[in-house]
């Protein structure tokens, strides 16, 4: 059972504009929600987050955006550079459900082309 | 250090071998996650322990595989008989207690182990 789901396995965006990765959750009690970037041969980092009481959170040139209704939440990257190429998680947490963990996607892998 | 330290960095066992992986966490941080990224697949989430509390191991695959923590410290992650499947890498990651829900505290992941089974 995927609760958070990535559809796109890839994306491909050049230098300079919108790059804009999507996720979407089933589990209704999530509360809070995270993006976290990866490098190969590396951990994942984190990026940005969100709580589910909020619907935009902005932090230099990462944006993301939480529709609860639709249980869809988008990270924007504007403008896109050649060093945000990576592997882009989305993440998601349920306090009464399970703790602090968090349940990932399968991931983004975003690349951006000069 | 400054971050969550894990070895060994690489490791290639025999099938059938068990393994043993450690994790030290950021210093203060009472909560411990273990993870593993299968080739091509996402974060699989292993097991999670919270300060004093009953770890959380609901996501251990089978009874080979096990994990301990002393206190707010070490952690070890072990797999016993290993398989092939088994090969990934395995993340351990640690956080501040959270505050609440709807509040946040980020999980800072380590480098992670790289396990082949041959």
């Amino acid at each position: 059972d995927q609760q958070v789901k990535q559809n796109s396995p890839s994306l491909s965006v050049q230098e300079g504009r919108i790059s804009i990765l999507n996720c979407d959750y089933t589990n209704s009690m999530f509360d809070y929600f995270l993006w976290y970037k990866k490098y190969p041969a590396e951990g994942p980092t984190f990026l940005i987050s969100i709580s589910s009481i909020k619907d935009k959170n902005e932090d230099g040139r990462f944006t993301v955006f939480l529709n609860k209704s639709a249980k869809h939440l988008s990270l924007h990257i504007v403008p896109s550079q050649p060093g945000d190429s990576a592997v882009y998680f989305c993440a998601a947490r349920d306090i009464p459900g399970g703790g602090n963990k968090l349940t990932f996607g399968t991931g983004t892998q975003l690349k951006v082309e000069l | 250090g400054a971050g969550v330290s894990q070895s060994p960095s690489n490791k290639v066992t025999e099938k059938g071998k068990d393994v043993e992986l450690r994790c030290d966490p950021i210093s203060g941080h009472t909560a411990l996650y273990w993870y593993r990224q299968r080739l091509g697949q996402g974060l699989e989430f292993l097991i999670y322990f919270q300060g004093n509390s009953a770890p959380d191991k609901s996501g251990l695959p089978s009874d080979r595989f096990s994990a301990e923590r002393t206190g707010e410290s070490v952690s070890t992650l072990t797999i016993q008989r290993t398989q092939q499947e088994d090969s990934a890498v395995y993340l351990c990651a640690s956080s501040l207690r959270p505050t609440g829900p709807y509040s946040g505290n980020t999980i800072y992941f380590g480098e992670g182990s790289w396990l082949t089974v041959v």
